[in-house]
């Protein structure tokens, strides 16, 4: 089946500090795969999306790369705000009826000043 | 453009109650919709999606049920509450159909049972 694993958090880091968040997938075929971020208190947002191998997905400073061969779609920011606090969530689609995604388990983002 | 909205917001009920959450979303026709769970701490759960009015399927087998009346409406119910059906309900939305369908989600409802 698929599944998407996520590294545990929390993760903290000082503001204008470089950010990864690494996430794997296991999925047969090719999936389209996800980042979405949760603040506190809210429901998720998508902040970016790849749907196929090699795109780059990038909204707000974030950035993350499909890779197929390494199966794998790591978020990355060069330089992180306090208001980037929160949860982020990797996810895959494989493509259907209904498309469900599957989500990892969260990482949760904690920028001090 | 396309919302969703969820109500209600918050919601604290007593073990053995029943439950009825909404879930409505504007601006498009036909949507695939989805309710999901996030327990504290965990991951989101995709607990029911629909294809079409009345068409439900279940992911996980529970004592909660969901039902789909109008073509944008979703409602998710339980006749008893327990417990462990404390959390964050999130519902979703996507086009139909379609490689790699983006899923848009609604504010959330947290329901606290007691």
């Amino acid at each position: 089946g698929n599944s998407v694993t996520q590294m545990e958090g929390p993760v903290t880091l000082s503001e204008e500090a470089f950010l990864t968040i690494n996430c794997t997938y296991t999925a047969t075929g090719y999936p389209s795969l996800f980042w979405y971020v949760q603040y506190p208190g809210e429901g998720l947002q998508l902040l970016l999306k790849a749907t196929k191998a090699d795109d780059k997905g990038s909204n707000k400073g974030f950035e993350a790369t499909y890779r197929k061969e390494t199966t794998s779609f790591h978020l990355e920011k060069g330089s992180v705000q306090v208001s980037d606090s929160a949860v982020y969530f990797c996810a895959l689609i494989r493509t259907g009826t209904a498309s469900k995604l599957t989500f990892g388990t969260g990482t949760r983002l904690q920028v001090t000043l | 453009s396309q919302t969703i909205h969820q109500w209600p917001a918050t919601l604290v009920q007593p073990v053995g109650s029943p439950l009825s959450l909404e879930c409505t979303v504007e601006g498009t026709s036909n949507p695939n919709l989805y309710w999901y769970r996030q327990a504290a701490g965990r991951g989101l759960q995709l607990l029911f999606y629909s294809v079409g009015i009345g068409q439900i399927s279940s992911e996980v087998p529970q004592n909660l049920s969901a039902s789909r009346p109008q073509d944008r409406q979703f409602i998710l119910s339980s006749k008893k509450l327990l417990l462990s059906d404390s959390g964050f309900y999130l519902c979703a939305w996507s086009l139909a159909g379609g490689p790699g369908d983006t899923q848009y989600f609604g504010p959330g409802t947290r329901l606290t049972v007691l």
